[in-house]
């Protein structure tokens, strides 16, 4: 099994709101990312979780805020956000961060905010 | 600094044909690995192929393959018989490997693949 699953598939949140993204696997991966993609562009990396710690934070602003409760689960909090945050976000896993360690990925949450 | 190039934006193929998706990388660490994926309309990235920089042979996996090319530091995915469910966005990327390690994906921009019936 190489699922990674996602929740909510799409969100519209107003500026004022609070949501949360949640990302779930269950193949006993040890690191897990956020990545932040917009139209047909390529994702970007947001955050980084190694062994359920915040290991890299690609200068992402506040207003988003990666918790990690146990090494299945991964959420995205987010809060205020403005309209150029809508974008499509996905979570994805891997065993660790070898080189030879493929990632893989959710099928994403599609977030607009108005 | 560790970057992948994918020239071209946009390709299209007719049914049963193959066609190759062009990569070209560049990285100081000698180990590394390189991956494919796939990413339809619908918005899931899926994992195609894997090369590891040290890796004598090319990677194939059923209808894909991978043309790796370390000292053109190349590594072009080879999509044999096209099949209609191939017309999808492609990305090519890798990790390095070495003390700077850190797990990221460092992603090309992506080549849109079309398959014309």
């Amino acid at each position: 099994d190489t699922e990674v699953t996602q929740t909510p598939k799409h969100l519209v949140m107003g500026m004022t709101n609070k949501k949360s993204l949640k990302c779930e696997q269950h193949m006993g991966h040890r690191a897990m990312y956020w990545y932040k993609q917009k139209a047909k562009k390529p994702p970007e990396l947001m955050f980084v979780y190694s062994y359920e710690k915040l290991s890299i934070n690609e200068s992402v602003p506040s207003r988003f805020s990666p918790e990690c409760p146990n090494s299945s689960l991964l959420n995205l909090h987010l809060h205020a956000l403005q309209p150029e945050d809508s974008a499509l976000y996905l979570c994805a896993s891997s065993r660790g961060h070898s080189s030879s360690y493929e990632q893989y990925f959710g099928p994403g949450t599609r977030l607009t905010v108005t | 600094a560790q970057k992948i190039t994918q020239t071209q934006p946009g390709m299209f193929v007719q049914e049963k044909e193959a066609v190759t998706l062009d990569c070209t990388y560049d990285t100081s660490d000698p180990s590394y690995g390189l991956f494919w994926y796939k990413q339809p309309s619908s918005g899931e990235m899926i994992f195609l192929i894997y090369q590891g920089s040290y890796d004598q042979q090319n990677a194939t996996e059923g209808r894909y393959s991978l043309n790796f090319q370390k000292a053109r530091k190349s590594a072009n995915l080879v999509i044999s018989a096209s099949q209609l469910g191939d017309s999808a966005m492609y990305f090519c990327a890798m990790r390095e490997g070495g003390s700077s390690n850190t797990g990221k994906l460092i992603f090309g921009q992506g080549t849109t693949l079309q398959v014309k019936p």
